[in-house]
């Protein structure tokens, strides 16, 4: 079945010590979207590509980076993370900006 | 400043009778309405969406209603299930190419036995 597909889906850091999640897609969708979602708030959008077309929410921390070496793949590198960090972080992807968007399962991040 | 606001946090529902999940938006530029459905350790799920040149969409047990001029949408569960217990997201995008979907925080439905 086409899906997107979060790894790891719990990932446990320390306080400043990089992290890196990865999302993958069969869906061959041009958009891929990475979400930070804290406890009963909505998904907040950090980044986007449309392809390799990167674009970066004007309030998302510099300390979130993000790659997309290929169609399939898209990661989200923490290099310092904060306790503050600590949350479900989401990908999706969507055919194009309009089209419905599919989300991954997530990956729950604690920092200790 | 919330564009997506849904004001009740939780719900609770008896089994087979209606669930009503409402909806308010500021953005008069938001065109078309989407909801979401999310279980606990999933990621949120297309349910439904509207265009807002409608008033109302159907889909089997979900229908959804657009009122413009309120800015308002609701979502109708009916008959509501034990299944349906979970958060539900109503989110809204602009018309132009590059518009973001913008999500509420979410309301809670609990399915009542």
């Amino acid at each position: 079945d086409a899906m997107v597909i979060q790894n790891p889906r719990y990932q446990v850091t320390q306080f400043g010590k990089p992290v890196t999640l990865s999302c993958s897609q069969t869906l061959n969708h041009n958009v891929m979207y990475w979400y930070q979602q804290k406890s009963s708030q909505a998904p907040k959008l950090l980044f986007h590509y449309y392809d390799k077309d990167f674009n970066n929410e004007a309030d998302t921390p510099d300390n979130f980076q993000s790659r997309r070496p290929n169609t399939s793949f898209c990661f989200l590198d923490i290099r310092s993370p904060g306790l503050g960090d600590a949350a479900m972080y989401l990908c999706a992807t969507s055919f194009s900006y309009t089209d419905t968007q599919y989300f991954g399962p997530g990956t729950r991040l604690t920092v200790l | 400043d919330q564009q997506v606001k849904q004001n009740s946090p939780s719900l609770s529902v008896q089994e087979g009778r209606i669930s009503i999940l409402n909806c308010d938006y500021t953005n008069s530029m938001f065109d078309y309405f989407l909801w979401y459905k999310k279980y606990p350790a999933e990621g949120p799920t297309f349910l439904i969406s509207i265009s807002s040149i409608k008033d109302k969409n159907e889909d089997g047990r979900f229908t959804v209603f657009l009122n413009k001029s309120a800015k308002h949408l609701s979502l109708h569960i009916v008959p509501s299930q034990p299944g349906d217990s979970a958060v539900y997201f109503c989110a809204a995008q602009g018309g132009n190419r590059d518009d973001k979907i913008i999500f509420g925080k979410g309301t809670r439905l609990h399915i009542l036995p």
